[in-house]
């Protein structure tokens, strides 16, 4: 069963503070993704990686960064955080071969509140 | 315009009703298609995937109409179970190995006895 969790599942930070949120797949799977999930607008792709050390920009990159030194761990970065970061963040893995390259699993989310 | 659109709804329907939702896509190039479960306070979920000549698992049927860019999903004799939101989700082109998804809103569904 694959399994990818996540650091907290409630952070509440403050203004300018620098924030790590790590995610975690067993299943060694190839691609993680860092979402945020925000009400009306769905998941958003801040940044994703394919491989050890690669990453590439999603839809909404502008103060995130991300980390990948392991194929299991991709790590999200707020290095000054803000109020419009309080949001709902999931991580996800997928494979890139197999019989389901598309199925994205997610981690169980990190609600972070800036205040 | 969004990449992806869903009514947010909700659709309160009783048990037993049969309830359909609509998603449309603004890229044409799209190549796959698949719906996504997300109960409250939980992770998304893959619901079923979205083939050309639609697919059915159970209660579920799913349906693709590429020339009107828009995929739907029925659920036939609803449960009390099946409230959540529903996502819908579009890969818009084949992204090499990393097969990047775009979601939409999603629409939720309250089932009430």
């Amino acid at each position: 069963d694959v399994k990818v969790t996540q650091s907290s599942r409630y952070l509440v930070k403050r203004t300018g503070e620098k924030v790590f949120l790590e995610c975690v797949q067993d299943m060694d799977h190839e691609n993680m993704f860092w979402y945020r999930q925000d009400p009306g607008l769905g998941l958003r792709l801040i940044y994703f990686s394919y491989d050890v050390k690669m990453k590439e920009k999603g839809d909404i990159p502008e103060g995130y960064s991300v980390s990948r030194e392991k194929k299991e761990r991709f790590s999200l970065i707020l290095k000054s955080a803000s109020t419009n970061q309080t949001s709902m963040y999931l991580c996800a893995s997928s494979a890139t071969a197999g019989s389901s390259p598309h199925e994205q699993y997610f981690g169980p989310g990190t609600r972070l509140t800036v205040t | 315009r969004k990449e992806v659109e869903q009514d947010p709804g909700p659709f309160n329907v009783p048990e037993g009703a049969t309830v359909a939702f609509n998603c449309t896509y603004s890229n044409s190039a799209s190549q796959s298609f698949f719906w996504y479960r997300q109960d409250c306070r939980k992770e998304p979920k893959l619901l079923m995937s979205v083939y050309s000549s639609g697919n059915e698992d159970g209660r579920f049927t799913a349906q693709l109409n590429r020339a009107s860019q828009y995929i739907s999903l029925l659920i036939r004799d609803s449960k009390l179970s099946d409230s959540a939101t529903y996502l819908c989700v579009v890969n818009p082109v084949f992204s090499g190995g990393y097969n990047k998804l775009i979601f939409g809103a999603g629409t939720r569904l309250a089932v009430h006895p």
